[in-house]
């Protein structure tokens, strides 16, 4: 498979439990780009990451939230002490190259339901 | 604050016909535009990408862009009920992120 993987898919966690999403890039893909879709809402930026490296976070709230993109393995996105607000689909989509021309390409998603 | 702009619809046109899908941009600098189709409980796809003034074909889509007028649009040919989804205007911002408008919901009826 050689589009972007996410997992898992589906994540349920109790109100003050943690949650981490899992992103592996396109092969060759070294820009990794975190969104968020809420219910009938658009995809908002959340973190921009390369390798070993957070390029923007701007959109991500600066509590309880984290990412990283590690030398070896996937990207992971980190909700501490989830809120019934949390809930929405994660997704993950990465580049081949920086700059403002660069096409992302999507993974399938993570759709987190916090109860 | 950088705002990208699309009317929600539902825009319904028969099978066959045109759909135009348009959206407007607010950040005048903004160089890369970009469309996707996201089906329901789906993630979004890439349809395609521009980044001049005119016209770019791909199949039976054209996306259409006009800087003058922050205003990108995009044209589906020969509508088909499996054209049916949200479609997504996005503009990259100056790191390279993407700012998208809330879609589109198109219906194409057989």
């Amino acid at each position: 498979n050689a589009g972007v993987m996410q997992n898992p898919r589906h994540l349920v966690r109790r109100r003050g439990q943690e949650a981490r999403l899992r992103c592996s890039p396109m092969k060759g893909h070294s820009h990794v780009y975190w969104y968020r879709q809420l219910p009938e809402e658009g995809l908002k930026f959340m973190v921009y990451l390369q390798k070993e490296n957070i390029i923007d976070e701007s959109g991500m709230p600066k509590e309880r939230f984290s990412a990283e993109f590690p030398k070896e393995g996937p990207s992971i996105l980190r909700i501490q002490q989830v809120v019934r607000g949390d809930s929405a689909a994660y997704f993950c989509a990465s580049s081949p190259f920086s700059g403002l021309a660069s096409e992302q390409y999507f993974g399938p998603g993570t759709r987190l339901t916090v109860t | 604050q950088k705002e990208v702009e699309q009317n929600s619809g539902p825009l319904s046109v028969p099978e066959g016909a045109i759909a135009s899908l348009n959206c407007t941009y607010s950040d005048r600098v903004s160089q890369s535009f970009f469309w996707y189709r996201q089906y329901s409980g789906k993630s979004p796809e890439l349809i395609m990408s521009i980044y001049s003034n005119g016209d770019k074909e791909d199949g039976r889509f054209t996306a259409q862009l006009n800087k003058a007028s922050q205003y990108v649009s995009l044209l589906i040919r020969d509508s088909q009920p499996s054209d049916s989804a949200t479609y997504l205007c996005a503009v990259s911002a100056s790191q390279g992120n993407l700012i998208f408008g809330k879609g589109t919901k198109l219906s194409v009826k057989p």
